[in-house]
């Protein structure tokens, strides 16, 4: 089946440095949408990418769907305190029924 | 707009009991869907539904019924708990708008059974 693997599982990052995150995917997606989980919630939609080599950003974030359409990434620029969580990617195939397949998520955390 | 609301938000239960996770949604989404997430392994669809009285498997159904006689309720039962269940429960929901698949996400049900 459809596999999603997303990193870095985990970013250890000082408050104010850029961060980079990753997913790639064994198969053609035709969506990608990147979520946030804070501690104690459920995912909170950030970005969501419907076409090849299309850039959207929101805010300090900006986020990728890639040519070949097998991966996507999201970077976040001078982060802050409140951008620690849980980080994941979804991606979703044509004829699906709107299911989604999930990345395994990327923890980021500030260092003190 | 109360969005997706879970209930209840903790639960402990013995091995065998059985129990229901209720979800509601008030924004009239056609689609709903019951994921658990455990650590490192992201979320995983246990079953969903495309509307009233329609109701199919995800990826971990065993264990687990759903029913969806309303629009606005999805509730997920557990018919005999296991500890393998212990998870955080979270119910989904989204509306068919051309290619737009952001779902809404309730706030989750953690779930331990002993």
């Amino acid at each position: 089946g459809q596999q999603l693997n997303q990193s870095p599982q985990s970013m250890f990052i000082q408050e104010g440095e850029d961060v980079s995150m990753n997913c790639t995917s064994s198969s053609i997606f035709n969506t990608w949408l990147w979520y946030k989980q804070d501690p104690g919630e459920g995912p909170v939609l950030l970005i969501a990418l419907y076409k090849a080599g299309e850039l959207t950003s929101n805010g300090r974030l900006t986020a990728q769907f890639g040519i070949t359409r097998k991966d996507s990434f999201l970077n976040i620029s001078a982060s802050i305190p409140s951008d620690v969580g849980i980080y994941f990617c979804a991606g979703q195939g044509r004829g699906s029924n709107y299911q989604l397949i999930w990345g395994a998520g990327t923890k980021l955390i500030i260092k003190p | 707009n109360a969005g997706v609301t879970q209930t209840p938000k903790f639960q402990v239960l013995k091995t065998g009991q059985s129990m229901t996770l209720q979800c509601a949604q008030d924004m009239n989404h056609e689609y709903m869907s019951w994921y658990r997430q455990d650590p490192g392994m992201g979320l995983r669809l246990i079953h969903y539904s495309v509307g009233a009285g329609i109701t199919d498997q995800g990826e971990v159904p065993n264990g687990y019924n759903v029913s969806r006689s309303t629009t606005e309720d999805f509730p997920l039962r557990l018919l005999s708990a296991a500890p393998s269940q212990t998870s955080v429960y979270f119910c989904a929901s989204t509306n068919n708008r051309g290619d737009y698949y952001g779902y809404t996400f309730g706030s989750g049900t953690r779930l331990t059974v002993v």
